[in-house]
């Protein structure tokens, strides 16, 4: 079952931004958009973002999603060394009628 | 507190069943849509199992159908996961998790091992 395409590792400087990416198709982030989760080992996963851009009660405006076409984003500001560990993309998809993940993205905070 | 609770992991055979539960509690899910996701040791997330808030529709990713049977009991606010045919590759800690616009709360897992 094919998945959304996420980078493996991405690295920014404290209190710098950083851009993760998640490409998908017309069938999932093209036409549902994406969610976002960050994921601490040992934690259950946070969600982080829906629908693109709404963010649940409780989360930080320091992430914000976005999406162009069949790739989605998630912009996080202001890096802290709390930000550093595996985030994830997920979205629905029509053609598979089943959710499909990114192979995650382990975000480092130098 | 809304919280999700799994039961039902451990040690198991090649070849043997398995079955996993998930009890709410501070919301009741008959107005949610539920689902199991798993992570493998060393791996990423991955969706396994869905079902609609009346049980009405299942969605199984393929490398379970036939084999995963996803149900819920709406009235003891709970999800099951029955697991037959179970192969090394299953092993993985499942996760229940409540959709709501995206997978919104998470229990803190079951870790399920399928080894000889």
């Amino acid at each position: 079952q094919a998945g959304l395409t996420q980078p493996p590792s991405v690295s920014k400087g404290l209190r710098q931004t950083a851009t993760l990416t998640c490409t998908g198709n017309s069938n999932n982030v093209g036409n549902q958009g994406a969610t976002w989760l960050q994921h601490h080992q040992g934690h259950p996963p946070k969600l982080l973002s829906y629908r693109n851009n709404n963010r649940p009660s409780g989360i930080s405006e320091r992430f914000s999603a976005s999406r162009s076409g069949n790739t989605a984003s998630l912009t996080i500001t202001g890096l802290q060394p709390e930000d550093e560990t595996d985030y994830y993309c997920s979205a629905w998809d029509s053609s598979l009628s089943g959710w499909v993940f990114g192979g995650g993205t382990k975000l480092t905070v130098l | 507190q809304v919280q999700l609770v799994e039961s039902g992991g451990g040690v198991v055979q090649p070849g043997r069943s398995l079955g996993l539960s998930c009890g709410a509690s501070g919301f009741m899910i008959r107005t949610y849509a539920m689902h199991w996701v798993r992570q493998a040791p060393g791996k990423g997330l991955e969706w396994v199992a869905g079902i609609t808030y009346d049980g009405s529709n299942k969605y199984y990713v393929d490398s379970v159908k036939g084999r995963f049977t996803i149900s819920r009991d709406n009235s003891k606010n709970t999800l099951n996961l029955q697991m037959n045919s179970l192969r090394v590759e299953d092993t993985a800690v499942y996760y229940c998790v409540r959709e709501n616009a995206g997978f919104d709360i998470w229990g803190h897992g079951t870790m399920v091992t399928v080894s000889a």
